[in-house]
């Protein structure tokens, strides 16, 4: 089946550690985005990338870099820069063909700080 | 600037009917989706709109009109597991891949 599998589903954070969450799809999408949601918010645009070796920063990018090495992966680094990232982050990633097609969620990953 | 409205909360009764607004003002419009998310989950695609008018999916309807910036989402009969948060989104233009998010509407289904 394809899909979108995120890593882990909980992570915790040291002071001063920067931690990497992954992001893998197998549905041959272009597209690729990453969300913070906190409680009883919506999502905010942290990364977004529409083809491999290209991505642009959304509303919220500081405190956090990306990769696109490979069309099926997009990782997302939280710095040390980023002072507060306790948060729900999701990746979601859509198609560019086809017609109007809606994005396609991970189960996200809860981050915490130790 | 880019906004999606949504109300904050909204409570209906158990095999009743609720309609969920949205209102956007968005450079550029590519698609207005509606989203499910169940607490501590990834939200679920429900429906979207591209022209004006009514889509029904099932017990899900959803409604656009371009001109007015608005849409709905329609739910019918109620059901426990329908308590959620309804996401609004929209898509910003067709060049660029951009999904702008309202905060939810908070969805109480009381037996």
């Amino acid at each position: 089946d394809g899909g979108i599998t995120q890593s882990p589903k909980y992570l915790f954070r040291k002071e001063g550690q920067n931690v990497t969450l992954s992001c893998e799809q197998n549905l041959n999408h272009d597209a690729m985005y990453w969300y913070r949601q906190d409680p009883g918010q919506g999502l905010r645009l942290i990364y977004y990338s529409q083809i491999v070796n290209d991505f642009q920063k959304g509303d919220i990018a500081e405190g956090y870099s990306v990769s696109r090495e490979k069309k099926e992966s997009f990782p997302l680094t939280v710095t040390s820069a980023q002072k507060n990232p306790t948060a729900f982050y999701l990746c979601a990633s859509s198609t560019r063909t086809g017609g109007i097609q809606p994005q396609h969620f991970g189960d996200g990953t809860r981050l915490s700080i130790l | 600037g880019q906004n999606i409205d949504q109300p904050t909360e909204m409570t209906a009764t158990e095999g009743a009917i609720v309609q969920i607004n949205c209102t956007y003002q968005t450079s550029g419009f590519n698609g207005l989706f509606w989203y499910q998310q169940h607490a501590g989950e990834a939200p679920t695609f429900l429906s979207y709109n591209v022209l004006d008018g009514l889509e029904e999916k099932g017990r899900f309807s959803s409604f656009l009109s371009r001109s007015k910036g608005y849409s709905y989402l329609l739910l019918k009969e109620l059901q426990m597991k329908d308590s959620a948060s309804y996401l609004c989104a929209v898509r910003s233009s067709s060049g660029t891949y951009k999904y702008i998010f309202g905060t939810g509407t908070r969805l109480k289904v009381l037996a």
